[in-house]
């Protein structure tokens, strides 16, 4: 099974901010990484983080704690558009294999 | 630019029939993967290629099989399709590097009937 935990759905309303957590537990970690999928489409990259801390990009950050196992994505000012699912992913063996999380769902209401 | 295309795009099989779908990408990718999405889950990994002449197993490798044509191409095959295999199928590319992207090709939506 996976060993990449977060919550499976998650609504908020436009302007808002929201915090989508992960959790993982596998061992020989190499990094977590952010994805956002929209109905019927590819995956797309939005963050990466292998140290501990605060990454931003825009409107979205990204935070990692590798003492906790911890990592969430972090959505302010949300849009609309930004209504999709968002998956964390961990590179494990060398950074070479990546596994996903079950993903979870953002619904973005007006 | 194409970045990653998968081939075919939808395929319907019978059970027991075999297909191979096709991946192929121009970003210079060292590595390759194969992914399975189920409706509203995750995207499980089937195998990946760390790089030209080397595949490994992932998460669910049973009843499939791959190959690192060169370091263009990695297809994935059925040989014998089941009605456990429906699902829509990413094929996706990275550079070296642990902090480098996967990029993602459109999937091939498969369906055994």
């Amino acid at each position: 099974g996976q060993s990449l935990e977060q919550p499976s759905e998650v609504t908020a309303v436009e302007g808002a901010i929201v915090q989508i957590n992960c959790t993982y537990q596998t061992s020989g970690f190499y990094g977590l990484s952010w994805y956002q999928q929209h109905d019927g489409g590819a995956p797309t990259f939005l963050s990466y983080n292998a140290l501990d801390g605060l990454e931003e990009t825009g409107r979205f950050s990204s935070f990692l704690s590798r003492s906790d196992s911890y990592g969430y994505l972090l959505l302010q000012e949300l849009q609309m558009k930004d209504s999709a699912s968002y998956f964390c992913a961990e590179g494990v063996n060398a950074g070479n294999m990546l596994t996903f999380g079950g993903g979870t769902r953002l619904m973005v209401k007006p | 630019n194409a970045g990653v295309t998968q081939t075919p795009k939808f395929q319907v099989l019978k059970t027991g029939q075999s297909m191979t779908l096709q991946c192929a990408q121009d970003m210079n990718h060292n590595s390759m993967y194969w992914y399975r999405q189920d409706p509203g889950m995750g995207l499980r990994l089937i195998y990946y290629s760390a790089s030209e002449g080397t595949t490994d197993k992932g998460e669910v490798p049973n009843g499939y099989n791959v190959s690192r044509l060169n370091k263009r191409e990695f297809s994935l095959r059925l040989e014998s399709a089941a009605p456990s295999q429906t699902s829509v199928y990413f094929c996706a590319g990275k550079t070296s590097g642990t902090s480098s992207p996967l990029h993602f090709g459109n999937g091939t939506r498969l369906t055994v009937t």
